[in-house]
């Protein structure tokens, strides 16, 4: 079993249309969690980094920690067709660990 | 700010050539790099973690007298992949942590390097 699991896709919506995306963790140790987007043949970007359980808000993007459940989730609002691209979690242990990644969703938002 | 950039960004070499990868930190001091592979629809695999002046920490299985890192600076890192061979052809990809007041975890990454070897 991975230590992290997430969906590869591909996940179809439309433009406007809120994106729901997210991955599951084994270890409970983890307690950083981030969100990266990927274009193709480019490297990762860095979207969401949070600490521990909660909520954080960044512009259209909404990151969510649930420890307990061993989920975390990112909801993009108002998708565009720029919004299409690999979405990757990744998650470490401490601030000085390496990152654990997902194997990234693809999301394709049409016009 | 926090703009990494890698260089070549593609390259074609023949097999049993050395190819040197490089990794730059344009606007900030790295004190760790980290250099990753990627396969085509998969996930990044972390191949060894690199910290200035110290010898580099290979992931199990990654052999480290094929891929030689060197970190010289808190702004340079190159990886150097030796005796190249078909099935090392991928897309490696470098990232940069420990941005001032950052954490280390808080990586960045360069735009990567489609290396292919004939």
């Amino acid at each position: 079993q991975k230590e992290v699991e997430q969906d590869p896709g591909p996940l179809s919506v439309p433009e406007g249309a809120i994106v729901s995306l997210n991955c599951t963790y084994s270890n409970s140790a983890f307690q950083y969690f981030m969100w990266y987007r990927q274009y193709s043949r480019k490297g990762p970007e860095l979207l969401m980094y949070t600490y521990s359980s909660g909520n954080k808000e960044d512009g259209r993007f909404t990151a969510q920690v649930d420890k307990s459940s061993k989920y975390i989730s990112l909801f993009i609002r108002d998708s565009q067709p720029s919004d299409s691209a690999t979405y990757l979690c990744a998650m470490s242990y401490d601030s000085w660990g390496k990152l654990q990644f997902g194997a990234g969703t693809q999301v394709v938002v049409t016009p | 700010g926090a703009v990494v950039s890698q260089h070549p960004s593609r390259v074609i070499c023949k097999s049993g050539t050395s190819v040197k990868i490089e990794c730059r930190s344009l606007d900030f001091q790295a004190t760790t790099m980290f250099w990753y592979r990627q396969f085509p629809k998969q996930s990044l695999m972390l191949m060894a973690t690199s910290n200035e002046g110290s010898k580099a920490t290979y992931e199990q299985g990654v052999e480290k007298d094929k891929f030689l890192i060197n970190h010289a600076s808190l702004t340079l890192s190159t990886l150097t992949v030796t005796s190249a061979h078909p099935e090392d052809s991928s897309f490696y990809i470098c990232s940069a942590g420990g941005t001032s007041g950052g954490a280390h975890n808080e990586q960045f990454f360069g735009p990567g390097t489609r290396l292919t070897v004939l």
